[in-house]
């Protein structure tokens, strides 16, 4: 059974600063692996996906890594801005369920950058 | 163009009863997967529909149900109410052929009292 977990729970940072968010899970086998950010009260907001075959992808600000040996995935956000704030969650696709859309979700970091 | 649509926005229901929860996929869209997400936890998968049917479904009871209609719109059932079933109730709209990319709704807010 896949298990995802997300370190730390929350984090508050300056604005400027770079940072890193960690997401550990336990079942290799994945299809792929989701970064969301969620702000207060809302849905879900697509960041990156990265492929099992892939090792990052990036959008501007942010790169996110994927190492299936050590169950490991970050999300690296550069400079961080206080629109930045929100929580961020990273969500896995298991093999064969490639197409069900059933994502595996961690519970989240709470991220606060303060001007 | 219209992302993934859900309704109502936020509801209050007391143990017991009974509530619908909508959603209307982004066009272009198949498929439609209901996620819970309890307050301060990531979402659960409830289960994902795909040609009318029930194609996957998570660890819920026989309490929650849903339907798909011929315009891929979806339904959300939940019977017999528990204090538990308070959460927000994320709908994902998905291509069958769009390996897994989702499009999240806003969400339905339910509190049960």
């Amino acid at each position: 059974k896949q298990e995802v977990t997300q370190i730390p729970a929350a984090l508050s940072v300056p604005e400027g600063e770079n940072l890193v968010l960690n997401c550990s899970f336990t079942d290799s086998a994945i299809y792929n692996l989701q970064w969301f950010r969620q702000d207060p009260g809302k849905g879900l907001t697509s960041l990156l996906l990265i492929q099992s075959s892939q090792r990052e992808q990036t959008s501007g600000r942010l790169n996110a890594s994927l190492d299936k040996s050590s169950g490991r995935s970050t999300l690296y956000i550069a400079a961080s801005q206080p629109g930045d704030s929100a929580t961020y969650l990273c969500a896995s696709s298991v093999q064969g369920s490639s197409n069900t859309g059933k994502l595996i979700f961690g519970q989240g970091t709470t991220l606060q950058v303060k001007p | 163009d219209a992302g993934v649509t859900q309704s109502p926005t936020h509801l209050i229901k007391t143990r017991g009863q009974q509530v619908t929860l909508r959603c209307s996929p982004k066009s272009g869209h198949d498929t439609v997967s209901w996620y819970q997400q309890a307050l301060g936890q990531g979402p659960q998968f409830i289960f994902q529909y795909y040609e009318e049917e029930e194609r996957q479904r998570g660890n819920f009871p026989d309490r929650f149900s849903g339907h798909q209609f011929p315009n891929y719109s979806s339904e959300l059932n939940v019977n017999a109410l528990l204090l538990g079933d308070s959460a927000l109730y994320l709908c994902a709209s998905s291509s069958a052929s769009g390996a897994n990319v989702l499009t999240f709704g806003a969400g339905s807010r339910l509190t049960v009292l």
